[in-house]
């Protein structure tokens, strides 16, 4: 199986920074990364599709880049709203596999 | 608007069985798979089974495979998990979300609220 490595596990920020968290799967998987937002005591939210697309009323100042083994979301500005754990997955194929997941703190 | 709804979750013993449920409404569920992804507490999510919009093909993880049964009941808009042998370690939140309409690869763009499942003797 595919596995997908996510780094860092946190990351500590202020407000108005700029961060990048990173996501490698084991083989090729196109552009089939998808990128969730969890806030505590919430359902996971989906940000990005197919490696780059934004969701519907996600800010601009997320993006995803990467295509094959190597993925990247950046948050640009950062905002108080944005304290949250991230998650990537792939969806090329089963299983489903979510990264460990990213917890952003403010600093 | 897309519901998902999930319920079923209860405190149950190693080694017995429990089964889940999810509601759908706001959209054609026939159309959709649907896959239950669970989290247990303070950790990560792990993806845990797939069901394909006619029910046919099914995918299950390593970790609950010959022990958890997803299916679906398309004329009720219902989809289902049957967990047998349950261990602690599956304790966790058990959320329904859909996945790709059918012919297409996407990930999960709905999730229902969650059912909890506690495993305890």
């Amino acid at each position: 199986d595919i596995q997908m490595t996510q780094s860092p596990p946190s990351l500590s920020a202020s407000v108005g920074d700029t961060v990048t968290i990173t996501c490698r799967a084991s083989q090729d998987i196109s552009i089939y990364v998808a990128w969730y937002q969890q806030k505590p005591g919430r359902v996971p939210k989906c940000l990005i599709v197919d490696a780059s697309i934004l969701q519907s009323e996600v800010p601009s100042r997320f993006s995803g880049r990467g295509s094959g083994t190597d993925f990247t979301l950046t948050i640009s500005s950062l905002r108080p709203d944005d304290f949250a754990t991230y998650y990537c997955q792939k969806y090329n194929s089963a299983p489903f596999t979510f990264g460990q997941g990213t917890r952003l703190e403010i600093k | 608007q897309v519901q998902l709804v999930e319920s079923g979750g209860d405190v149950v013993q190693p080694g017995r069985s429990l089964r889940l449920s999810c509601a759908a409404s706001g959209f054609t569920f026939s159309r959709y798979s649907i896959h239950w992804v669970r989290q247990a507490p303070g950790k990560g999510l792990e993806w845990v089974a797939v069901i394909s919009h006619d029910g046919n093909t099914k995918y299950y993880a390593d970790t609950v495979k010959g022990r958890f049964t997803i299916s679906r009941d398309n004329s009720a808009n219902a989809l289902f998990l049957q967990m047998d042998n349950l261990r602690p370690d599956d304790a966790a939140v058990y959320y329904c979300a859909r996945g790709a309409i059918a012919g297409a690869t996407y990930p999960h763009d709905y999730w229902g609220q969650g059912t909890l499942v506690a495993v305890s003797s």
